[in-house]
């Protein structure tokens, strides 16, 4: 069966700080990898998505995520976060063909301004 | 264009009644997920619905039901409430091709809390 892990669930930075956040999964065959961010009263949206090609995919608002396959991780990254980006950020899986989205426990991220 | 809406926003009901939540998709969506998001477990995967069929589960009980409508709309049920069923509940949108164009829209969620 399918699984993420975010082993940071609390992180907390200050502004211009660099942020990387964890995510693994847990699957033997192809998948799609996703970044989805909920900011305080807000829905979930998607940040950015990895389905082939360069591993390293740019998203909305500065972030980047890499996937290494050999280490079946899918790291989100921002060089400088600002305050704005407070939020709870979720790593997602889907197998192509099984119409099933996994999501990771989420990361709680706090910028201090 | 108009999001995913869901109805009602806030729920509360007592153990052992049931529920019915709606959820109306992003218009030319054919697709609706269901997510159950609680503090510490994230997001879990309810069900899947594409034109009116289900394509897949998670691995909840079977007290959790759902259905689609001709028009995409889509409900689920939950019978004989337990403590546990307290949660948000969230359904999201997509044209349900999963290429690489396609995203989940999630709407604002169902606050269901069970006394």
């Amino acid at each position: 069966a399918q699984s993420v892990s975010q082993h940071n669930h609390h992180v907390i930075l200050s502004e211009a700080a660099s942020l990387e956040l964890g995510c693994n999964y847990s699957y033997g065959g192809t998948v799609n990898l996703f970044w989805y961010v909920q900011y305080p009263g807000q829905h979930l949206q998607l940040l950015l998505k990895y389905f082939s090609g360069d591993p390293l995919v740019k998203g909305i608002k500065g972030f980047e995520a890499e996937f290494i396959k050999s280490k079946f991780s899918f790291n989100l990254r921002k060089p400088s976060v600002q305050w704005s980006d407070t939020a709870e950020y979720f790593c997602a899986v889907n197998a192509p063909g099984t119409y099933k989205y996994i999501f990771g426990t989420g990361t709680r991220l706090k910028v201090l301004a | 264009k108009a999001g995913v809406t869901q109805t009602p926003r806030y729920l509360i009901k007592t153990r052992g009644q049931q529920v019915t939540l709606s959820c109306s998709p992003i218009s030319g969506h054919r697709s609706v997920s269901w997510y159950q998001q609680t503090p510490g477990q994230g997001l879990q995967f309810l069900f899947e619905y594409f034109s009116e069929t289900q394509r897949n589960k998670g691995n909840f009980p079977g007290r959790f039901s759902g259905r689609q409508f001709s028009n995409s709309r889509s409900e689920m049920n939950v019978s004989t409430l337990e403590l546990g069923d307290s949660a948000l509940y969230l359904c999201a949108s997509s044209t349900g091709t999963q290429s690489l164009t396609d995203t989940q829209y999630f709407g604002p969620g169902t606050r269901l809390t069970v006394l």
